[in-house]
């Protein structure tokens, strides 16, 4: 098992350009999420999917858009990019079956910067 | 606002020592509680979680949990090099799938 992947590893974009972040679990589990962790600001969550077919905004939504395409995907989006959002994007899953939580498992990080 | 607390450290131990990390959090409803050590420019990965008030044992690691002071904390025996991360604590507090808080981590440093 890969565990959780994610593409692309490093990207360099410029001020208002767009990308998509792509996270694949083959976990089976039934939640997602989506981190950033900037120096001295631990991580932060952006969005999460609970489950398939849901999605809703953390802590830092602003900025980004997400889809839950399938169990296994879950793509981040920024639409029109900004220096702010320099940082290094974790995605996660976890079972998550209520209760008292579970282990969310992170996948190895996208590096992104924007000039 | 839910909060973890951790002092950023760095933390510096000598190897063959026990390291102590240390947390707290703000919400007294919190039912879990989660340590992950994160390498420099890799991934968090989980150490190991404890939500019952006392000692839970891992190999190397123990886990202690002190409900009634908010408190837990992560001790390593015989400190290794390999040992030098960065240890993020975590609190779930219920409510859903984004009841996890994480604190900003502990730089621990094995000293050989």
């Amino acid at each position: 098992n890969a565990g959780v992947t994610q593409t692309p590893k490093f990207q360099v974009l410029k001020t208002g350009q767009s990308m998509t972040l792509q996270c694949a679990q083959d976990m089976n589990h039934n939640s997602m999420y989506w981190y950033r962790q900037d120096p001295g600001m631990g991580l932060r969550l952006i969005y999460y999917s609970a489950s398939e077919g849901t999605t809703d905004k953390g802590e830092v939504p602003n900025g980004y858009n997400v889809s839950r395409l399938n169990k296994r995907e879950f793509s981040l989006r920024l639409e029109s990019a900004a220096p702010s959002q320099t940082s290094v994007y974790f995605c996660a899953s976890s079972e998550f079956a209520g209760g008292r939580g579970d282990t969310q498992y992170f996948g190895p990080g996208t590096r992104l910067t924007v000039l | 606002q839910k909060e973890v607390e951790q002092n950023s450290g760095p933390l510096s131990v000598p190897e063959g020592a026990i390291a102590s990390l240390n947390c707290t959090y703000s919400d007294r409803g919190s039912q879990s509680f989660f340590w992950y050590r994160q390498y420099s420019g890799k991934s968090p990965e989980l150490i190991m979680f404890i939500y019952s008030n006392g000692d839970k044992e891992d190999g190397r690691f123990t886990a202690q949990l002190n409900k009634a002071s908010q408190y837990v904390s992560l001790l390593i025996r015989d400190s290794q090099p390999s040992d030098s991360a960065t240890y993020l604590c975590a609190a779930y507090s219920g409510g859903g799938a984004d009841g996890l808080t994480f604190g900003k981590g502990t730089h621990l440093i094995i000293q050989p």
